[in-house]
């Protein structure tokens, strides 16, 4: 167990859709990376914030969405969704911003389905 | 920007043997970080071992060590005595060592899939 919640674990929905999902880091770290798992692109970056600010983008959609809230806890929101945005999405979580060689500790992951 | 590539889809190893996984990155940049993360079918990413790039000694964990040649920008991942709880996907991934922005997130290769028979 990382330390990281994320939830929900499975997400089915329909195409055009919008979904929310929850990620919590563990105690005490304050940055949040989120990552996309697809079968076509492998493992992307998709944005990081550090204690409630957006950081970085990565590959990610306009469509998408994320915000970090003061009690640390961060949310991805992903609307008008396509069949390819079926994936598996992961939270990670970093102590700090400015140390690299710390490891980030990733959530189990949430299965988005679109049908 | 920086890219890794496994070139590795799948690899089978027997049991109690040796198996070494290849990763090769591209970067223009001279400190990192590279790291070999393990996800088992229960799809938990789980760090394995790092290596930075300034270090010359290679890293080693318990069974696991890396072979790192920074002039070729080759990491390999070498598992010795390999056990059946071995099996999983193999992810090699780049992180730069740059402070802020998105020099932080983490670039993955596609990974291999490693097989451990009994």
């Amino acid at each position: 167990d990382s330390g990281v919640t994320q939830t929900p674990k499975h997400l089915i929905t329909a195409t055009g859709q919008r979904v929310t999902l929850r990620c919590s880091p563990r105690s005490g770290d304050l940055s949040v990376y989120w990552y996309q798992q697809s079968l076509d692109q492998g493992l992307q970056f998709l944005i990081q914030y550090y204690n409630g600010e957006e950081r970085a983008k990565g590959n990610i959609l306009e469509r998408f969405s994320a915000q970090q809230f003061p009690d640390l806890h961060s949310e991805l929101n992903l609307s008008s969704l396509e069949l390819g945005d079926s994936a598996l999405y992961f939270c990670a979580s970093s102590v700090d911003l400015y140390v690299p060689r710390n490891e980030q500790f990733f959530g189990p992951g949430t299965r988005l389905t679109v049908l | 920007a920086q890219t890794v590539t496994q070139s590795q889809p799948e690899m089978s190893v027997q049991e109690a043997e040796t198996v070494t996984l290849s990763c090769t990155y591209d970067t223009s940049e001279s400190d990192y970080y590279l790291f070999w993360y393990k996800q088992p079918p229960s799809r938990q990413m789980i760090l394995v071992i790092r290596q930075e790039a300034y270090k010359q000694q290679n890293a080693t964990e318990n069974r696991f060590s890396v072979n790192f040649q920074k002039a070729a920008k080759s990491f390999s991942l070498k598992i010795s005595d390999s056990q059946l709880g071995d099996a999983a996907m193999y992810f090699c991934a780049y992180r730069s060592a740059g402070y802020g922005g998105s020099q932080g997130n983490l670039i993955f290769g596609k990974g291999t899939k490693l097989s451990v028979k009994p």
